[in-house]
C-alpha cells in the first residue's frame, strides 16, 4: 500500500546530541514536508521540500536540518542548538508544494530528552 | 496574512449526541481551499476533506457534514450521531494560491458512552 513511513515512533535525546528523524514514502509525490506539534497546538512548518537536492524553512526551522537526496526520503536531524526539542514530529508529503491537494501525513515521531 | 481558529479547544460529549466543531478563517485572497483533518490518538493525520472559495455547497458524507459560509468566514464541521471512534483531534487548515498550508490549533473531542 502507498504511504508515509517515519520510524521511530519514539526517540529520545541526550544533552548535546544530534538525532535524525527517518520519513520515507511511496506514493511517487514531488513535496514532502516536516511539522512539529505541541501539546494544545497546531501544526507548525519546519521545513519542506518541492523536489529533490532543493528544500526550504519554515516558520520554526532554527535548529533543525534536512535533506532531500532522494525523492522518496525527506529526513530531519534535530541539532543540539534546538533548546527544546520534545514533541511530536509528522512528516508530510503532496503531489506538488502548492497544490491545494491534500497532504498524506505519516504516523509521527515522539521525541523526549532525557 | 492568513489565519484560522478554533475557538473550541475541547468538547465533550455522550455518544450519539449531535456535535459541531467551528473553524473561522482569514485571507485576502478569493481563491482559497480549506480542509479537515481527524488526528486520532495513534497519531498521523487523516484527510476528511477539501472545500475551494468558489464552491459554497455544503457537503455531507455519511454522519460528517460540513457547513461552508464565505458571509462569515466559516467552514464548520458536524457530526451526527457522534459516536466513540469519532474521539480525536480535529485540524482546520487554510491554503491559498502560493502559500503554505495554515492549521488551526485544533478541536479535542471526546465522545463518552
Amino acid at each position: 500500500d502507498g504511504g508515509i513511513t517515519q520510524s521511530p515512533k519514539y526517540l529520545f535525546r541526550k544533552e548535546g546530541q544530534n538525532v535524525t528523524l527517518s520519513c520515507e514514502q511511496n506514493l511517487n509525490h514531488d513535496a514532502m514536508y516536516w511539522y512539529r506539534q505541541d501539546p494544545g497546538q497546531g501544526l507548525r512548518l519546519i521545513y519542506y521540500s518541492q523536489i529533490v537536492n532543493d528544500f526550504q524553512k519554515g516558520d520554526i526551522a532554527e535548529g533543525y536540518s534536512v535533506s532531500r537526496e532522494k525523492k522518496e526520503s525527506f529526513p530531519l536531524t534535530v541539532t543540539s542548538a534546538q533548546k527544546n526539542p520534545t514533541a511530536f514530529y509528522l512528516c508530510a508529503s503532496s503531489t506538488t508544494v502548492y497544490s491545494n491537494q491534500p497532504q498524506h501525513f505519516g504516523d509521527g515521531t515522539r521525541l523526549s530528552i532525557l | 496574512a492568513q489565519k484560522v481558529t478554533q475557538a473550541q479547544t475541547e468538547i465533550s460529549v455522550v455518544e450519539k449526541e449531535d456535535v459541531t466543531l467551528d473553524c473561522v478563517y482569514e485571507t485576502r485572497d478569493t481563491t482559497y481551499y480549506l480542509f479537515w483533518y481527524k488526528q486520532p490518538p495513534s497519531g498521523e493525520l487523516v484527510f476528511l476533506i477539501r472545500r475551494n472559495s468558489f464552491d459554497e455547497q455544503n457537503e455531507i458524507s455519511g454522519r460528517y457534514s460540513w457547513n461552508f459560509q464565505k458571509s462569515t468566514s466559516s467552514f464548520n464541521f458536524t457530526i451526527t450521531a457522534s459516536q466513540v471512534v469519532d474521539s480525536a483531534v480535529y485540524f482546520c487548515a487554510l491554503e491559498t494560491s502560493g502559500s503554505r498550508l495554515t492549521f488551526g490549533e485544533g478541536t479535542q473531542l471526546t465522545v463518552n458512552p
